[in-house]
């Protein structure tokens, strides 16, 4: 089936400016993550979704940054002002619960704050 | 979470085994030790994950230490495509949030 999708795939933007990136989860998955990767670094979490349970925003490094997840399914990751350091990979991944152990994730969007 | 440290690059020849360590000295009796990948410009994928015993699936083999402070992830029969960088990870079952560090990159050669 159906993996998890992201769009787009790349992203150029100018400072100051918001962006919006879209994550697709695998049909079924109750959980979702939200990741950034900065070149050559590891991965760093965000946020994640888990059903109706309000969202576990500890990973968001500011308030410049927020999610959403409509019906439980597709999550939109918005950056307001964006910075040159916000520039990545923004990476998500959807599993069929909290508590499953594996990870299925999508291919990313690279970021671009000039 | 446990810090795990690997180191930060190996080769290996096609079609033999890969032995990728890992060290996690400070691990709790609660984590488990989990491993994933990433081919270039690809997302993560998961590999494997154990407790305390060995574990076995159709991609890898995990051989945990006795004292369960260190771990080595093993590529039976390493291929052109398993290039990628390897992380080890130590956290709860209970919460699902992952981090990674440096991680190994591997490159399989012919």
């Amino acid at each position: 089936g159906a993996g998890v999708s992201q769009s787009p795939s790349n992203k150029v933007t100018e400072k100051g400016k918001d962006v919006e990136l879209r994550c697709d989860p695998i049909s079924g998955h109750t959980a979702l993550y939200w990741y950034r990767q900065s070149l050559g670094q590891g991965l760093e979490f965000l946020i994640y979704f888990q059903g109706n349970s309000a969202p576990d925003k500890s990973g968001l490094p500011s308030d410049r940054f927020s999610a959403e997840r409509t019906g439980g399914s597709v999550s939109t990751l918005t950056i307001q002002r964006t910075q040159q350091e916000d520039s990545a990979v923004y990476l998500c991944a959807s599993s069929l619960e909290y508590l499953d152990n594996e990870q299925f994730f999508g291919p990313g969007t690279r970021l671009t704050v000039l | 979470d446990a810090k795990t440290t690997q180191p930060p690059s190996m080769d290996c020849a096609e079609g033999r085994a890969a032995n990728l360590p890992c060290n996690h000295s400070t691990i709790s009796g609660n984590e488990y030790v989990y491993w994933y990948r990433q081919i270039h410009s690809q997302g993560p994928q998961y590999i494997i994950h154990g407790l305390k015993n060995n574990e076995t699936n159709e991609m890898a083999s995990l051989i945990i230490t006795e004292d369960r402070k260190s771990s080595t992830l093993i590529l039976p029969h390493a291929t052109l495509r398993d290039t990628a960088v390897y992380y080890c990870i130590v956290k709860r079952a209970a919460g699902n949030k992952l981090t990674f560090g440096g991680g190994t990159r591997v490159l399989v050669k012919p």
